[in-house]
């Protein structure tokens, strides 16, 4: 059964402090990796797709990596408002364009 | 401003009663989704429609119905048949082509069924 699992639940770091969001994945055959923030009370916003092992994206403070097994969300520097929470979604082989998504990591950074 | 629209952002029924999520977007894109959030759950998706006039049910219809009769439109309702209606429910579109997969949201509606 294709599977999500992202990690930790939740996250509290001091502004500065960098870190790193885990999602591992099993799925038959990926197709693409997603990133999302989502604010409180708000729809997910589109951060990152990955798509093979080795591929690095970044935008600002944050940047997306990808493994056969897991993907990671290093997070350099943060800022207050970079608190949210972050979603993880693959796209597998046999799913129709359908995603599955894990159930999140909720970020607090504090200044 | 291209985007996703959901309206309304907070709406409250009695149970047994039917209600109607409005999804617009103008983004052009081909297809449409929706999915239902609640507290410590992934996103789970309802249906999905990839074409006008055509939609797929995703992991968990039951008590959803939806219609695609135009491009820019994907309403969903909620039926009196859904045992547990009260959610934040997100709909999403997708362009076609090779970013197809990526999946761009509104911001949501929270039902709450008394």
């Amino acid at each position: 059964e294709d599977q999500v699992t992202q990690s930790p639940e939740a996250l509290r770091l001091q502004e500065g402090e960098s870190s790193s969001l885990n999602c591992s994945y099993t799925v038959s055959g990926l197709r693409g990796l997603f990133w999302y923030r989502q604010d409180p009370g708000k729809g997910p916003e589109f951060l990152f797709t990955l798509y093979s092992a080795g591929e690095e994206k970044e935008k600002e403070r944050l940047k997306a990596t990808l493994t056969k097994k897991e993907s990671f969300l290093h997070i350099t520097a943060p800022k207050p408002e970079d608190s949210a929470t972050y979603l993880c979604a693959v796209r597998a082989g046999g799913s129709q364009g359908n995603l599955i998504f894990g159930k999140g990591t909720k970020l607090s950074v504090k200044p | 401003d291209g985007g996703i629209t959901q309206s309304p952002k907070y709406l409250f029924r009695k149970e047994g009663q039917n209600v109607t999520l409005s999804c617009e977007q103008n983004l052009n894109h081909d297809a449409m989704y929706w999915y239902r959030q609640d507290p410590g759950q992934g996103l789970r998706l309802i249906y999905y429609s990839q074409i006008v006039n055509d939609f797929q049910k995703g992991d968990i219809a039951e008590g959803y119905s939806v219609s695609r009769e135009k491009k820019e439109s994907f309403p969903l309702t909620v039926t009196s048949a859904q045992k547990n209606p009260t959610a934040f429910y997100l709909c999403a579109s997708s362009p076609g082509g090779r970013r197809s997969y990526e999946q761009y949201f509104g911001p949501g509606t929270r039902l709450t069924v008394t």
